[in-house]
């Protein structure tokens, strides 16, 4: 089973400080995903990539930008974070042939 | 577009009682459908998934969902529930003529609040 790992379960933040959320997979597979999680609201897709370097807009990447240097390595930033970031940030990955998503653990930021 | 709705935000319910969780969808091409589960403090885990075949599909702990492509409805069902099913429960769809390329969308989930 493909593993994946967020490198943090809870970070505390100041503002304007710049934050990476940092997720591995242990599979040399595509598809990364990252979301954020507010009480009802549900799961929000921030940024996805499909491949090394590529990187594509979800549906709420304003603040927030991406790296992916290697296939394994999916990175969130923050560029200067701000007290409506606060959430839960999830990491997924769905490689070819996997119809779901493997999820990471999360992290719990919490921006002062 | 695809869309989610999941229809009760919280469900209490009695321990051994049955249990629906109701979710409809909205898709203009064939879609896959999902429900995952989350524990308190934890991610996301899958509990089914339906891409094709037959309509009733069995996941983990005792969680059943049926397709019904015609109400466009993928609703989980326990007929009796534990404690330890207390947790967020999401459901999700994907294009199902992409192959495997094609985002999750997920709905806004239900609480399912088991009581003694």
């Amino acid at each position: 089973d493909v593993k994946v790992t967020q490198s943090s379960r809870y970070l505390v933040k100041r503002t304007g400080e710049k934050v990476f959320l940092e997720c591995v997979q242990d599979m040399d597979h595509e598809n990364m995903f990252w979301y954020r999680q507010d009480p009802g609201l549900g799961l929000r897709l921030i940024y996805f990539s499909y491949d090394v370097k590529m990187k594509e807009k979800g549906d709420i990447p304003e603040g927030y930008s991406v790296s992916r240097e290697k296939k394994e390595r999916f990175s969130l930033i923050l560029e200067s974070a701000s007290t409506n970031q606060t959430s839960m940030y999830l990491c997924a990955w769905g490689g070819q042939g996997h119809y779901g998503y493997t999820f990471g653990s999360g992290t719990r930021l919490t921006v002062v | 577009a695809q869309s989610v709705t999941q229809l009760d935000s919280q469900v209490p319910v009695f321990e051994e009682a049955p249990v629906e969780l109701r979710c409809n969808y909205s898709s203009s091409v064939s879609v896959y459908l999902f429900w995952y589960v989350q524990y308190p403090n934890q991610g996301l885990q899958l509990l089914l998934k339906y891409l094709s075949g037959s309509t009733l599909v069995k996941g983990i702990n005792g969680f059943e969902a049926e397709f019904n492509k015609s109400q466009t409805s993928f609703h989980l069902r326990k007929p009796s529930v534990h404690i330890s099913d207390t947790a967020e429960y999401f459901c999700a769809v994907r294009r199902g003529d992409g192959g495997s390329q094609g985002n999750l969308i997920f709905g806004k989930g239900t609480k399912l609040s088991v009581k003694p």
